[in-house]
């Protein structure tokens, strides 16, 4: 059965503090790595697509990068409005059909 | 182009109440899914369709129906409601070909009470 884990649950960091959320998966047949941003009350944003292993993509302070058994979520410099709940999904199956992990809860504090 | 629509944005229903969850997508995508969020649980996968006149179980689709007239609606029907169906409810849809593949791109949601 795949599998999402994330970790951490939570994370708190200072504005300019950077780091890294983690993403594993299981490993059999990966066809697709997704990062989504949710922020309260509203639907998941997408942020990245990941398909091989050692494919890195980049969007402003945001980088993800793929690994053959996990996925890292760079978060470089963070500001107060990248506070928001991060999250994982693995294309499962046949079709478009996503296994999501249960996500990081970022805040950024001035 | 306003993307993925859901109606209505809030409902609370009487366990054994039904309604439909309306979800409407302006992307003439082939893919629509049906998740549901529950705190701790991450977003669950309850049915899916991958064209018009096709749908498909997905994890949790216990008390609820779905039904593809179109390809751009996919509404999606509680039966009879119970209070373990309390929930957000999310609809996406998405394209299995082009430089935008895969992407699922989701709806504001639903929030379901069942009391």
């Amino acid at each position: 059965e795949d599998q999402v884990t994330q970790s951490p649950e939570a994370l708190r960091l200072q504005e300019g503090e950077s780091s890294s959320l983690n993403c594993s998966y299981t490993v059999s047949g990966l066809r697709g790595l997704f990062w989504y941003r949710q922020d309260p009350g509203k639907g998941p944003e997408f942020l990245f697509t990941l398909y091989s292993a050692g494919e890195e993509k980049e969007k402003e302070r945001l980088k993800a990068t793929l690994t053959k058994k996990e996925s890292f979520l760079h978060i470089t410099a963070p500001k107060p409005e990248d506070s928001a709940t991060y999250l994982c999904a693995r294309l499962t199956g046949g079709g478009n059909k996503l296994t999501f992990g249960t996500g990081t809860q970022l805040k950024v504090e001035l | 182009n306003a993307g993925v629509t859901q109606t209505p944005k809030f409902q609370v229903l009487k366990t054994g109440q039904s309604m439909t969850l309306q979800c409407a997508q302006d992307m003439n995508h082939e893919y629509m899914s049906w998740y549901r969020q529950d705190p701790g649980m991450g977003l669950r996968l309850i049915h899916y369709s991958v064209g018009a006149g096709i749908t498909d179980q997905g994890e949790v689709p216990n008390g609820y129906n779905v039904s593809r007239s179109t390809t751009e609606d996919f509404p999606l029907r509680l039966l009879s409601a119970a209070p373990s169906q309390t929930s957000v409810y999310f609809c996406a849809s998405s394209k299995p070909t082009g430089l935008a593949r895969d992407i699922q791109y989701f709806g504001a949601g639903t929030r379901l009470s069942v009391l």
